[in-house]
């Protein structure tokens, strides 16, 4: 089992609509949850995180933490043709003193305008 | 401008050479990593270091060595290349090891042919 799972893409959504996207976790012990844009070509730049179960809200994006299904999400409202990206899920797992950020695959999304 | 910088940008390397690629940061962070991204695989950790001195092996490190002499300065060595090792490498760091978010570099484009 993959640390961390993202629902398979591409995304396609229409201009102004929600982008949801999705990410599991294995470590039932991660404390700190990421995402990640990434532009054809880029690297990753990171646009959100979250550390506590609930939602969190930074302008057109919104992350959601449920620790205890593993579960955290990323809504991007409005969506606009310049949120065409891969995004990626990250989180921090600890094994004994050693920390390990683990990425998922990547959901790419594109708004057609 | 602070950060990560890596080179080169993109190297073609022939089968069974040797190469280095090259990660500098100017943030004074304490932690390092390598990732390789490919295709529908997300970002994999190859190697990392908590620390100046120290290093870990990440998920595929098997072909890839590493060396953490100074805070600065984090390069990947590959001894033998072979052609599943085209990808495109990150280098990435924080401030220490877990729970913050990491900065990339602006990757390197590798192909082994």
């Amino acid at each position: 089992q993959k640390e961390v799972e993202q629902n398979s893409g591409p995304l396609s959504v229409p201009e102004g609509a929600i982008a949801s996207l999705n990410c599991t976790y294995s470590d039932r012990g991660s404390q700190s949850f990421f995402w990640y844009r990434q532009y054809s070509g880029k690297s990753p730049e990171l646009i959100m995180f979250i550390y506590s179960n609930g939602d969190k809200e930074d302008g057109r994006f919104t992350a959601q933490l449920n620790k205890a299904s593993q579960y955290v999400s990323l809504l991007i409202r409005d969506s606009q043709p310049s949120d065409s990206a891969t995004y990626l899920c990250a989180v921090w797992g600890r094994r004994s003193n050693d920390y390990k950020l683990s990425f998922g695959a990547g959901t790419t999304v594109t708004v057609r305008a | 401008t602070a950060g990560i910088t890596q080179a080169p940008t993109s190297q073609i390397l022939a089968a069974g050479r040797s190469m280095t690629l090259r990660c500098t940061q100017d943030m004074r962070h304490n932690a390092m990593y390598w990732y390789r991204q490919d295709l529908g695989l997300g970002l994999r950790l190859i190697h990392y270091s908590n620390t100046a001195g120290t290093t870990g092996k990440g998920e595929v490190p098997d072909g890839y060595s590493v060396s953490r002499a100074n805070t600065d300065d984090f390069p990947l060595t590959l001894a033998s290349a072979v052609p599943s090792q085209t990808s495109v490498y990150f280098c990435a760091s924080t401030p220490g090891p877990g729970n913050t978010e990491a900065f990339f570099g602006q990757g390197t484009r590798l192909t082994v042919v």
